[in-house]
């Protein structure tokens, strides 16, 4: 089993419209939890830290499901400047990070 | 500001010819990591240095070496590319503390060619 699996996606959808989607993660042993956002042929950048009670940051919202070990990312009011692929990251051991393969999201006009 | 800086961006080698690919950092983060991203993949841990501490992961290839010189800068060596070493390989930082969040930070990448 991977450690953190993610639904690759592609998720097409139009401006305005809410994605949602979700990574598991194998270890519950798991502290930190992060989305970062990747665009195409450039280096994965952070998008938010995934906090316990859930946080939101503008148009995003996380939540961490700690019992079903899951984390998910929603998307509202999409722009076109939302395309990217959207890795999920999950502290396994230490202060070393496992990432999953990304979920890519297309917003069309 | 640039914060973690890669250089070359792009890099193009003949097979079996060493290249090293640098990276620095102005955030004096204590870990440094290096990773490989192929098309389509999640990027890989090499290696990462906590201060002067090396950590490999146990399947690099012993193709690939590093140094850290110092905390601002690191190194990535591969003594013999081969065809199968072409990738995006990327520098990240992190700075260690209690209870906190390990979040990283990336530099831009250096696309490697092998020719």
């Amino acid at each position: 089993r991977k450690e953190v699996e993610q639904d690759p996606g592609p998720f097409n959808v139009p401006e305005g419209a809410t994605v949602a989607f979700n990574c598991t993660y194998s270890n519950s042993a798991s502290q930190s939890f992060f989305w970062y956002r990747q665009d195409c042929r450039k280096e994965p950048k952070l998008l938010m830290s995934v906090y316990s009670s859930g946080n939101e940051d503008g148009r995003f919202t996380a939540q961490l499901n700690r019992a079903s070990q899951y984390i998910s990312l929603l998307i509202r009011d999409s722009k076109l400047s939302d395309s990217a692929t959207y890795l999920c990251v999950v502290n396994m051991i230490g202060y070393k990070l496992s990432f999953g393969a990304g979920t890519t999201v297309t917003v069309r006009a | 500001d640039a914060m973690v800086i890669q250089n070359p961006r792009y890099q193009v080698t003949q097979f079996g010819k060493p290249v090293t690919l640098s990276c620095s950092q102005t955030l004096n983060h204590n870990v440094m990591y290096w990773y490989q991203q192929k098309s389509s993949q999640a990027p890989k841990l090499l290696f990462h240095y906590y201060d002067k501490d090396f950590n490999n992961e146990a399947d690099t290839p012993d193709n690939f070496q590093s140094r850290r010189p110092n905390t601002s800068f690191c190194f990535l060596d591969i003594r013999s590319p081969g065809l199968g070493d072409a990738a995006m390989y990327l520098c990240a930082t992190s700075r260690v503390r209690t209870g906190g969040f390990y979040e990283q930070y990336f530099g831009p990448g250096t696309r490697l060619t092998v020719t």
